[in-house]
């Protein structure tokens, strides 16, 4: 079946504008997680769904990140007024029960955002 | 914060030798994962040991788990020049609740020379 999908694939934006990620998880997936990887680093973990829900949001950087997911399934990852160091590469996760992290996740392509 | 270390950052190996990759972590775990990344893309999972297990296979991949050492080893043996990737750890930590992040560690570069 198909596996999780980002768009876009890449985004180069100028300092100060919004940007929106989408990311699609695996169907029946409840679990969904938003990562972000810096240039030669590891992952980072910005946000947790289960379901429509965020648990855990500690890992947002600041307050011009924000998340929604809507129906269970689609999110979408929000960043306001960008800065040159947000640029990185975003990866969406999901997994099948609620208690994510215990199970595989699966890893969507990513979106490579640049800010100019 | 960084949970999981890996060592070495980087590895360069002939093809069909065997790879060892280490990782180290501080807190209690619920289990440990590792990944594996091509081209700075998405991550693909490669194994899953459960924090009352000390060894599992899959395939080429043997992974060990300590946690009295808090550590974790990812053997690749018969290494191809497919396995040039970049592996990480990922510990899911021991909560009762609904944490569901993995915490990643900075990866190991693994480089098989054909």
């Amino acid at each position: 079946g198909a596996g999780v999908s980002q768009s876009p694939s890449n985004k180069v934006t100028e300092k100060g504008k919004d940007v929106e990620l989408r990311c699609d998880p695996i169907s029946g997936h409840t679990a969904l997680y938003w990562y972000r990887q810096s240039l030669g680093q590891g992952l980072e973990f910005l946000i947790y769904f289960q379901g429509n829900s965020a648990p855990d949001k500690s890992g947002l950087p600041s307050d011009r990140f924000s998340a929604e997911r809507t129906g269970g399934s689609v999110s979408t990852l929000t960043i306001q007024r960008t800065q040159q160091e947000d640029s990185a590469v975003y990866l969406c996760a999901s997994s099948l029960f609620s208690g994510g992290a215990s199970y595989e996740q699966y890893f969507g392509p990513g979106t490579r955002l640049t800010v100019t | 914060s960084q949970q999981g270390e890996e060592d070495p950052q980087a590895l360069s190996i002939q093809e069909g030798e065997n790879a060892t990759m280490n990782c180290s972590y501080k807190t209690s775990i619920n289990n440990l994962q590792w990944y594996r990344q091509n081209s700075g893309r998405g991550l693909v999972h490669l194994i899953l040991i459960r924090s009352n297990e000390r060894e599992k296979h899959s395939g080429r991949l043997r992974v060990t788990l300590d946690t009295s050492k808090k550590s974790s080893s990812l053997l690749i043996t018969a290494s191809r020049a497919a396995d040039t990737a970049s592996y990480f750890c990922a510990t899911a930590r021991d909560y009762g609740g609904s944490q569901g992040n993995l915490i990643f560690g900075k990866g190991t570069k693994l480089s098989v020379k054909p």
